[in-house]
């Protein structure tokens, strides 16, 4: 089946621009998670959404970066007045989950990610 | 505060020899510990879940094994195709989220 689709695979802005990084999950998958990757670096988390909500936004460094779902599906995340240190490849996954109250215990599936270069 | 260190940073073998890379984490109540392949430009695939001391899992010529400290992943013969970013993650038993916290990888190349 299809796997967590990004788009656009690689986006280069200037400095100060905004810019707008998509994500469509597998179908039927309710958490969402929107990760960062930095030359060098692990995985940052930035945000999950469980449905349309976003219960844990922890991992957003400024108020530059936002993010929403629609129709517990697509999730759009935002970066305002683009930065370089905002360079980076930005990842989305999702996961099934189960049970009331929520199993945690199913891997995250990741997508191929946005490369973003501010230059 | 929830930490995955992953040795070494890179690793250099040539076809055959067998090796293991590690993962020492330090996490408030281990609900699951993770292992993902990532080639380049491409994003992490999963490989294994693990979540008791003494348990593990195998695929192919790779077996991970866990402890209450840390998590190895055995090579056996390995081939030039298992080249990749190999990366390990926590989950927390605290999280009501389920998010995955990363070590910062191990680098394969292996040599045919």
């Amino acid at each position: 089946g299809a796997g967590v689709s990004q788009s656009p695979s690689n986006k280069v802005t200037e400095k100060g621009k905004d810019v707008e990084l998509r994500c469509d999950p597998i179908s039927g998958h309710t958490a969402l998670y929107w990760y960062r990757q930095s030359l060098g670096q692990g995985l940052e988390f930035l945000i999950y959404f469980q449905g349309n909500s976003a219960p844990d936004k922890s991992g957003l460094p400024s108020d530059r970066f936002s993010a929403e779902r629609t129709g517990g599906s697509v999730s759009t995340l935002t970066i305002q007045r683009t930065q370089q240190e905002d360079s980076a490849v930005y990842l989305c996954a999702s996961s099934s989950l189960v049970g009331e109250p929520i199993v945690f215990n199913s891997p995250l599936h990741f997508g191929n990610g946005t490369r973003l270069t501010v230059t | 505060e929830d930490q995955v260190t992953q040795s070494p940073e890179a690793l250099r073998l040539q076809e055959g020899e067998s090796s293991s890379l590690n993962c020492s984490y330090t996490v408030s109540g281990l609900r699951g510990l993770f292992w993902y392949r990532q080639d380049p430009g491409k994003g992490p695939e999963f490989l294994f879940t693990l979540y008791s001391a003494g348990e593990e899992k195998e695929k192919e010529r790779l077996k991970a094994t866990l402890t209450k400290k840390e998590s190895f992943l055995h090579i056996t013969a390995p081939k030039p195709e298992d080249s990749a970013t190999y990366l390990c993650a926590v989950q927390a038993r605290s999280s009501n989220t389920g998010k995955l916290i990363f070590g910062q990888g191990t680098t394969l190349q292996v040599k045919p």
